[in-house]
């Protein structure tokens, strides 16, 4: 148990809807990442969010958004739902935005979303 | 563009050891993660290197060779548990993490 959680654990959508996931950081850590993941490939990252500002984001369009809260929770948007959008969603807290040193990704579990 | 590459599946024996490489080109570099994941889980940490050498941790170690783009991940002992996608991911220079596909180990009695 990494102390990060998210929810929900599955989710089933159609073409064209939006859909929200959310992450709980652990706590002390300010910095939340989010990452895709198909199924057999590598998480692919999105964006990452350090005190409640996003500070890199990955190749992915606009329709992905994201907010960070005060108490560093955090929140992925997708809209406009595509059936290549189906796939593991990774979010993962750390201490740090933009230093250096160990930083090491605590991951939650996941939330499985299929788009019919 | 960046890239890493890892063996797509490798399979090894009970109690043997097993080497998983990773080859790296990324924009800039900031350390090396291995992470473990089992099927249907998050990935969880194994091992970070950012200077060159051997970083040991019980039954697993990592090496580095930053001038090669290179890393290794080392498991000895091996148990029926370990099976699992072993995730090699870089740090950039925009500190952010580039993941490899994995590699999907299998153990076998």
């Amino acid at each position: 148990e990494t102390g990060v959680t998210q929810s929900p654990t599955h989710l089933i959508k159609t073409r064209g809807q939006q859909v929200t996931l959310r992450c709980s950081s652990q706590s002390g850590h300010n910095t939340v990442s989010w990452y895709q993941q198909a199924l057999g490939q590598g998480p692919q990252f999105i964006f990452q969010y350090y005190r409640e500002e996003e500070n890199g984001r990955g190749n992915f369009p606009p329709r992905f958004s994201g907010l960070q809260f005060p108490n560093y929770s955090s929140e992925l948007n997708v809209n406009a739902l595509e059936l290549d959008d189906s796939a593991l969603y990774l979010c993962a807290s750390s201490t740090a935005g933009t230093s250096g040193g160990y930083n090491e990704q605590f991951f939650g579990p996941g939330t499985r979303l299929t788009v019919l | 563009g960046q890239n890493i590459d890892q063996p797509t599946e490798m399979t090894a024996t009970e109690g043997a050891i097993v080497q998983i490489n990773c080859t790296y080109q990324t924009s800039g570099f900031n350390g090396l993660f291995w992470y473990q994941q089992h099927a249907g889980e998050a990935p969880t940490f194994l091992s970070y290197n950012v200077l060159d050498g051997l970083e040991e941790k019980g039954r697993f170690s990592s090496f580095l060779s930053r001038s090669k783009g290179y890393s290794y991940l080392l498991l000895k002992e091996l148990q029926m548990k370990d099976s699992a996608s072993y995730l090699c991911a870089v740090r950039d220079s925009n500190y952010q993490l580039i993941w490899g596909a994995g590699t999907k180990l299998i153990i076998k009695p």
